[in-house]
């Protein structure tokens, strides 16, 4: 079942903060988080396992509430750099398929 | 180290035709997976190939198949096209398998008209 991601789209000035959610009502293992550019390929950004940690790539952080289901990805400061779509991958155990969320494209304008 | 690498990088075909696309991974990774890419639907998983095994697939229909050689390149055939499978169709490769970091070829677009 796919994850529902949470807004759909955000527009951000330059140095702003925003929140990217992804919820399931399924139990999880894991949260992949991927960015992907305008007419790029999705890059990863980093993956979360179950047990609520948080991680960090540049100034974009997450976590995983394992009681929730739910991941959030932290957009701090944010650049121009990190327009894009972002999309949560889950996993409901360990080597199961990912399916991915609808994604929630974000701008940042100067 | 080179990218993952797609061939063709655009195909237009017509109802009724079949497909082949192809996938290199990065070297050394034995794991490739596939995924469609559409406005409406997002990025819809296929199927994962571990050395040369199907390992996971997703919710498709069985015209999709696919193939993974011994030196780990794929290959992905879609048979008897429909106007609905017009889409970019991403290749990504791992090292062990889709719960680790991906890297994603730039895709191939099909258009079938």
């Amino acid at each position: 079942q796919q994850p529902v991601q949470s807004p759909q789209a955000v527009i951000l000035r330059e140095g702003e903060d925003a929140v990217i959610n992804c919820s399931s009502s399924k139990a999880l293992y894991s949260v992949h988080w991927y960015r992907q550019k305008h007419g790029e390929a999705p890059v990863f950004l980093m993956i979360l396992l179950k047990g609520g940690e948080q991680k960090g790539h540049e100034k974009i952080s997450a976590s995983f509430n394992e009681k929730k289901q739910q991941s959030s990805l932290y957009l701090t400061a944010s650049q121009l750099s990190y327009s894009g779509t972002y999309f949560c991958g889950t996993e409901r155990a360990a080597g199961n398929k990912l399916t991915f969320g609808g994604g929630t494209r974000v701008l940042v304008k100067p | 180290k080179a990218g993952v690498t797609q061939t063709p990088r655009y195909l237009i075909k017509t109802r009724g035709q079949q497909v082949t696309l192809s996938c290199s991974p990065i070297s050394g990774h034995r794991s490739v997976s596939w995924y469609q890419q559409t406005p409406g639907q997002g990025l819809q998983f296929l199927f994962e190939y571990f050395s040369e095994t199907q390992r996971n697939k997703g919710n498709f229909p069985g015209r999709f198949s696919g193939r993974q050689f011994s030196n780990s390149r794929s290959e992905m055939n879609v048979s008897t096209l429909e106007l609905g499978d017009s889409a970019l169709y991403l290749c990504a490769s791992s090292p062990r398998g889709t719960y680790n970091e991906q890297f994603f070829g730039p895709g191939t677009r099909l258009t079938v008209l």
